[in-house]
């Protein structure tokens, strides 16, 4: 089946725009995550779905992000104000749902450049 | 001190060698353990979970955890040099198991 998708695949913005990032996770999944990674390191967690609600969103930088799920399915990810400091790649993941801890599948990302 | 820490690398091993990484925790991780494989410019595929002290087996790939010494190694049998790659060890948290710590990576070069 088909893995997890993300949309667009670059993503390139002005400072002080306004971008949403998808993520359509794989079919079945109920859990949904979105991490960003920056160059070297490894992927930081920002936010994590159990179906509609956000279970965990302690990642969140600030309140220029916000991410929705509205039914349970696709989620967007949105950036208001964007900053030359928000540039790195988010990645989503997506998992069965069924206990803490389990694997969770990334999708390709979203590189996401601010200029 | 992080969550997850691994040695950034590289390490360089021979074709056919054994490749060790490794990676030590702190106590504000759960249980659960999990090793990504990143190509350059691709996103983390996963090569092994472990939730359980001792070894566990996948083809030439062996994790092995430590709980008392909190540490996770991956072992790479007959290094290839498709396994040239980044390795990230992730370990889910230990209040949110959902929410996944990540090392920076360690970076492999298996040389033909």
């Amino acid at each position: 089946g088909a893995g997890v998708s993300q949309t667009p695949s670059n993503k390139v913005t002005e400072k002080g725009k306004y971008v949403e990032l998808r993520c359509d996770p794989i079919s079945g999944h109920t859990a949904l995550y979105w991490y960003r990674q920056s160059l070297g390191q490894g992927p930081e967690f920002l936010i994590y779905f159990q179906g509609t609600g956000a279970a965990d969103d302690s990642g969140l930088p600030n309140d220029r992000f916000f991410a929705v799920r509205p039914e349970g399915s696709v989620s967007t990810l949105k950036i208001q104000r964007t900053e030359r400091g928000d540039s790195a790649v988010y990645l989503c993941a997506s998992s069965l749902g069924t206990f803490g801890g389990e694997t969770q599948y990334f999708g390709p990302g979203t590189r996401l450049l601010v200029l | 001190q992080k969550e997850v820490e691994q040695n950034s690398g590289p390490l360089s091993v021979p074709e056919g060698a054994i490749a060790s990484l490794n990676c030590t925790y702190s106590d504000r991780v759960s249980q659960s353990f999990f090793w990504y494989r990143q190509y350059s410019g691709k996103s983390p595929e996963l090569i092994m979970s472990i939730y359980s002290n001792g070894d566990k087996e996948d083809g030439r790939f062996t994790a092995q955890l430590n709980k008392a010494s909190q540490y996770v190694s991956l072992l790479i049998r007959d290094s290839q040099p498709s396994d040239s790659a980044t390795y990230l060890c992730a370990a889910g948290g230990l209040y949110n198991f959902n929410k996944f710590y990540f090392g920076s990576g360690t970076k492999l070069n298996v040389k033909p």
